[in-house]
């Protein structure tokens, strides 16, 4: 159990669905992160969120959508795909210290998403 | 910005012998570094971290660091390899994004494999 959990861990999808991605951390963070991990590319960050606000977009497609409703939960929501969005998502939390550098992350399972 | 060079995607060795796997990083202030550890289907796991206290790091499973700020290099070792220590490492630095919000760069990654 690492703290943080992905649901669900395999997803497979057609281009037209709606679909979300859930993450929940209960470790008392208050940073939380949606990262794509494709085969042969590095981690790409998507999101950041801060407090609940979101402080940073690395420039995502529309199709992806996030929300925060707390500190502890963000999700991913998904629609109409391209194969190419086929990855690895990874969730991570970890306590901004307010202006401090990181600590680490605590990084959930992952879903592996699959579009068809 | 900051930013780390993992050299070497692929590295193989034989079980016993020495693991050293190669990280340089690029920070314009002192940095915190990190060791992640990646098995397949599943996040990735904090190994070791230096936040400017030793400049030796050890961590979990027989891993250490060194931090050497005159290289400007993070390299993770393990004296003897074993079987279960094939997987995917990443090491990262701690940054500042756009919102000023905190968050790790990653490297693209170095697989290990383990020979018997």
């Amino acid at each position: 159990e690492t703290g943080v959990t992905q649901t669900p861990r395999h997803l497979v999808m057609g281009m037209t669905n709606k679909k979300s991605l859930k993450c929940e951390q209960h470790l008392g963070h208050n940073a939380m992160y949606w990262y794509k991990q494709s085969a042969k590319k590095p981690l790409e960050l998507m999101f950041v969120y801060n407090f609940k606000e979101q402080t940073e977009n690395n420039s995502v497609p529309s199709r992806f959508s996030p929300e925060c409703p707390n500190s502890s939960h963000l999700f991913l929501h998904l629609h109409t795909l391209q194969p190419e969005d086929s990855a690895l998502y990874l969730c991570a939390s970890s306590q901004d210290r307010g202006g401090s550098k990181v600590l680490g992350y605590t990084f959930g399972s992952g879903t592996r998403l699959t579009v068809v | 910005a900051q930013s780390v060079t993992q050299l070497g995607s692929h590295v193989s060795v034989s079980e016993g012998a020495l693991v050293l796997l190669r990280c340089n990083y690029s920070s314009s202030v002192p940095p915190y570094l990190f060791w992640y550890v990646q098995y397949p289907n599943q996040g990735l796991q904090l190994l070791l971290k230096y936040t400017s206290a030793a400049t030796l790091v050890k961590g979990i499973n027989g891993f250490e660091a060194e931090f050497k700020k005159s290289e400007t290099s993070f390299h993770l070792t393990k004296p003897s390899a074993h079987m279960s220590d094939a997987a995917e490492y990443f090491c990262a630095v701690s940054a500042f994004g756009q919102g000023g919000s905190e968050k790790l760069v990653f490297g693209k990654g170095t697989k290990l494999t383990v020979n018997p």
